[in-house]
């Protein structure tokens, strides 16, 4: 099956420091990805859709210049945390389309800002 | 705005027991709704998908039927084991294409006692 996969899988960071989380699609080509951050005990929350060759869409309220994502290529994705801070620190999960009907997800990348 | 609902928040019951997980969502003008399993500090998996024109979905002991008009799915899982124990979320998708969201409920976190 379509596999996704997250790098890092835990990041430990300095307040103020910049973290950049890699997504890869491995056994296929997603012309999107999906990032999601997700909060103990809730659901995921949407942060924004990256398109391959243009800019990503944010999700209202997500603030675009604190999370940079760039989609370079059909297989790769990145998510750059700028200036971290502690609230930031979170679980952050990307999916990537294969179809127009179905999402594979990434295992996810542990943030702890100190 | 679309709106995913999983009650309880979580559930526990002994192994080998039928249980019924349920999802209910706001909009029935759906796509398509997925659910998916989650274990602790990992990433997402995909159980089933069910197309809107589907009734329902089976992968081994794993049963979801989709009744759009009244915005309800439900995840039936046959004679549980503790391996299944797991957070498990049901996500509706709106339109095709590869853009299309999802939309995720909180989740049910499942305990299966021994």
């Amino acid at each position: 099956g379509a596999v996704v996969s997250q790098h890092p899988s835990r990041v430990i960071c300095k307040s103020g420091t910049s973290v950049k989380i890699e997504c890869r699609s491995l056994d296929f080509q997603a012309t999107t990805m999906f990032w999601y951050r997700q909060f103990p005990k809730k659901s995921l929350m949407l942060m924004a859709t990256s398109n391959e060759g243009s800019k990503a869409t944010y999700e209202q309220g997500v603030e675009k210049d604190k999370f940079l994502i760039n989609h370079a290529s059909l297989t790769l994705s990145t998510l750059t945390v700028t200036s971290a801070h502690p609230e930031d620190s979170s679980f952050y999960i990307c999916s990537a389309g294969q179809s127009d009907y179905e999402q594979y997800f990434g295992p996810g990348t542990r943030l702890t800002v100190t | 705005k679309q709106e995913v609902t999983q009650i309880p928040a979580a559930l526990s019951v002994p192994e080998g027991e039928n249980l019924v997980l349920n999802c209910s969502f706001t909009d029935s003008a759906i796509y398509n709704l997925q659910w998916f399993r989650q274990d602790p500090g990992k990433g997402l998996t995909s159980l089933l998908l069910i197309q809107s024109s589907q009734r329902e979905q089976t992968s081994g002991r794993l049963n979801a039927s989709l009744d759009k008009s009244s915005g309800r799915s439900t995840l039936y899982i046959a004679a549980s084991q503790p391996g299944d124990s797991a957070t498990y979320l049901c996500a509706v998708r709106l339109y095709s294409g590869a853009n299309s969201k999802l939309t995720f409920g909180k989740g049910i976190t499942l305990s299966v006692r021994p």
